[in-house]
C-alpha cells in the first residue's frame, strides 16, 4: 500500500488551535479523510474532502488540501480537552483505504 | 442502531493455537475490511471483501484468512498464532471502499503468549 505519513505527537493548550498535518501519495484518490480515535474505541469518521476542493470547513473543523504538495491539514479551532485523541489522516488508493500513523493530540487545561 | 459487532473484544492465547475473531455488521454493506492497530504504524489493513465470496488481500495478509459466506459476517482466522500477531484488531463496514458511512466495530485486543 501506499505510504501516508503524520506526525506522532501534538500537544497544545485549551482554547488555542490545533493543526495537525498529513501527507499522501495516491494522487488520484478520490476522498481524504480523518478520522479520530478516543481511548479504548474505535475510529470515528470525523470530516472528510472530496479531492477537487481546497478547502472546507465544518464547525470547528477546517480541512485544508493541497493537492499539488500532497498535504492534507486538520485544523481544530478552540480546542478543548474532549479532543484529546489520536487523528488520522487516510486516502483511498483502488480498493483500499490506506491510513497514517496517526497523531496522538493532547490538550492541556 | 446500526453497529458492527466483534467477539471476542479481549483475548489472550498461546503460539499455534488457532483461533477466530468474529465480525457482524447490520447494514447490508458490501465492503467489509480487517485491519490492526500497531503503535505508531497506525491502521493497516489485512483483508477486505468486495461482497460475498469475494475476498482480497490487503496490506499485511500473512498469518490470515477471511471469509466472506454471508453479507453480514467476516470472520478473521488465525490458523496458527504467533507473537507478532499480537495487536488490536478492528473490523470495519460500508457500501463501498472508504465510503462516508465507513463504521467501525469496538476492537479486538489479541495477545499471543
Amino acid at each position: 500500500g501506499e505510504d501516508v505519513e503524520q506526525s506522532l505527537f501534538l500537544s497544545v493548550r485549551e482554547g488555542d488551535s490545533s493543526v495537525i498535518n498529513c501527507t499522501y501519495t495516491d494522487s488520484s484518490s478520490t476522498y481524504l479523510y480523518w478520522y479520530k480515535q478516543e481511548p479504548g474505541a474505535g475510529l470515528q469518521l470525523l470530516t472528510y474532502i472530496f479531492s477537487n476542493m481546497d478547502m472546507k470547513q465544518d464547525q470547528r473543523l477546517t480541512v485544508l488540501l493541497n493537492k499539488k504538495d500532497k498535504h492534507l491539514s486538520l485544523r481544530i479551532a478552540d480546542t478543548q480537552t474532549g479532543d484529546s485523541a489520536i487523528y488520522f489522516c487516510a486516502e483511498i488508493a483502488g480498493n483500499m483505504l490506506t491510513f497514517g500513523g496517526g497523531t496522538r493530540l493532547m490538550v492541556k487545561p | 442502531e446500526a453497529q458492527v459487532t466483534q467477539n471476542p473484544r479481549y483475548l489472550i492465547t498461546v503460539t499455534g493455537k488457532k483461533l477466530t475473531v468474529t465480525c457482524s455488521q447490520n447494514m447490508n454493506h458490501e465492503y467489509m475490511s480487517w485491519y490492526r492497530q500497531d503503535p505508531g504504524l497506525g491502521l493497516r489493513q489485512i483483508y477486505y471483501s468486495m461482497n460475498v465470496e469475494v475476498t482480497d488481500k490487503g496490506d499485511v495478509p500473512e498469518g490470515y484468512k477471511v471469509s466472506r459466506k454471508e453479507k453480514r459476517n467476516f470472520p478473521l482466522i488465525l490458523e496458527s498464532p504467533s507473537p507478532n500477531q499480537t495487536s488490536l484488531y478492528f473490523c470495519a463496514s460500508s457500501f463501498r471502499p472508504g465510503g462516508l458511512t465507513q463504521y467501525f466495530g469496538p476492537g479486538t485486543r489479541l495477545t499471543v503468549l
